[in-house]
């Protein structure tokens, strides 16, 4: 079975900076990775699939790269409202599986 | 508007049973593969079970096959989990979810419930 791996586990910046989160597969997966936001208290929503193509509605501050083992999640001008939890999850093949989360902080 | 509503869930003893529910609209059924998946308190998401649109066709996460059993009903627009022996481990708030592809399974999500939260304790 493929094993996800983010880091950091939790990171803090201010409003403006550039953040990156980052995924790993413990296989190749091609492109078939989605990343997900989930707001405190909240369901989850989808962000990104197929590694770097934006879900419908989500801001244009969000993009997602990457292919095979490694892929990224930035913000590129962190706002307050993306005070959240992001996951990314393996869609290759069953059984399916999620990043362990990044938390994300306002410093 | 696509809606997930979720029942079913309480308070299990250790060893027990339970039938998760969750009742869909705002879209056709019975084009899509659903999902459910499950959030321990304070934990990450994990991946449960997925059923295709005919329900010829299921997975299940290893943690666990051979307890719970994913179904669906088309002609009731529901989806159901039933979970056997339970453990304290299976405390979460269980979510479903419906996959993005239509007609074929895409195995990410672009619609979840609110959530039915399932407590096993002694």
């Amino acid at each position: 079975d493929i094993q996800m791996t983010q880091s950091p586990s939790s990171l803090s910046a201010s409003v403006g900076d550039r953040v990156t989160i980052t995924c790993r597969a413990s296989q190749g997966i091609r492109s078939y990775l989605a990343w997900y936001q989930q707001k405190p208290g909240k369901v989850p929503n989808l962000l990104i699939y197929a590694a770097s193509t934006l879900h419908s509605g989500v801001p244009s501050r969000f993009s997602g790269s990457g292919s095979g083992t490694d892929f990224t999640l930035t913000i590129s001008s962190l706002q307050p409202e993306d005070v959240a939890t992001y996951y990314c999850q393996n869609y290759n093949s069953a059984p399916l599986a999620f990043g362990q989360g990044t938390r994300l902080e306002i410093k | 508007e696509v809606q997930l509503v979720g029942s079913g869930g309480v308070v299990v003893h250790p060893g027990g049973s339970l039938r998760l529910s969750c009742a869909a609209s705002g879209f056709i059924f019975d084009d899509y593969t659903m999902h459910w998946v499950r959030q321990a308190p304070g934990k990450g998401l994990e991946w449960v079970s997925l059923i295709n649109w005919d329900g010829s066709d299921t997975y299940y996460a290893d943690s666990v096959k051979g307890r719970f059993t994913i179904s669906r009903d088309n002609s009731k627009n529901s989806l159901y989990l039933q979970m056997n022996s339970l453990t304290t481990e299976d405390t979460a708030l269980y979510y479903c979810a419906k996959d993005s592809g239509h007609y074929y399974g895409a195995y990410y999500f672009d619609y979840w419930g609110l959530g039915t939260q399932v407590t096993v304790s002694s």
